[in-house]
């Protein structure tokens, strides 16, 4: 089983459009963050969340974190073919490690159509 | 300031050879983590090292992979006798202290034919 689960596991949208996606677990978490991933680049980091209730924003994205600190979403307003990509939450040092091994969640597919 | 760099991009090996792929951290940065990407199961930890140091390496298949970070030069990570299960895209991040916010190289591409 997966620590953290992505839904939806695929989008696609058309230009416009604004559309949330979900990271959830039964486990409290220090912190969260998301990425962005684009064809054959790597991750790169766009939030890191840590406290419960947090909401933090990034030009057309919102990012919100559980109270409880189990859950995150990602929400995008009016979505642009550049927002196309794999978004990845993920969390540092589960299992109790302190050096930032980082735990992903399976990702969601999200292409944004003209 | 340079990223985090990753070569070769793409490798292709046979069915039995041996892979190194190679990582150059950022500057300054001493804390390498390698991550596997297969299509059916996501962005899994593999290893994380420090200078000359292997700290973690839970994440790591017991045989046939090994990876080290020598006091001079890139980070390597090496699989001998691949097989076809190792085809996957090979990432590694560098962060400048222990737990720091981790910056991904664009990742290396194995296909075992």
């Amino acid at each position: 089983t997966q620590l953290l689960e992505q839904s939806p596991q695929f989008l696609s949208i058309q230009e416009g459009e604004n559309l949330t996606v979900y990271c959830n677990s039964s486990s409290v978490f220090s912190s969260l963050q998301w990425y962005r991933q684009e064809p054959g680049e790597g991750p790169v980091l766009l939030v890191t969340v840590v406290t419960g209730g947090e909401v933090k924003k990034l030009k057309r994205l919102t990012f919100q974190f559980g109270d409880a600190r189990k859950d995150s979403s990602l929400h995008i307003t009016a979505a642009q073919p550049g927002d196309t990509g794999l978004y990845l939450c993920a969390t540092p040092n589960a299992g109790g490690t302190s050096y930032g091994k980082l735990t992903f969640g399976q990702g969601t597919i999200l292409t944004v159509h003209p | 300031n340079a990223g985090v760099m990753q070569n070769p991009r793409h490798l292709v090996r046979r069915r039995g050879q041996e892979a190194r792929l190679r990582c150059s951290p950022m500057k300054g940065h001493s804390h390498v983590y390698w991550y596997r990407q297969l299509p059916e199961e996501g962005l899994k930890f593999m290893v994380y090292l420090q200078k000359e140091n292997i700290i973690d390496e839970s994440g790591m298949p017991k045989e046939r992979f090994s990876a080290e970070f020598p006091k001079e030069g890139p980070s390597i990570l090496r699989i001998q006798q691949v097989v076809r299960g190792d085809s996957a895209a090979y990432f590694c991040a560098s962060s400048l202290g222990q737990g720091g916010w981790q910056y991904f190289g664009p990742g290396t591409r194995l296909t075992v034919t």
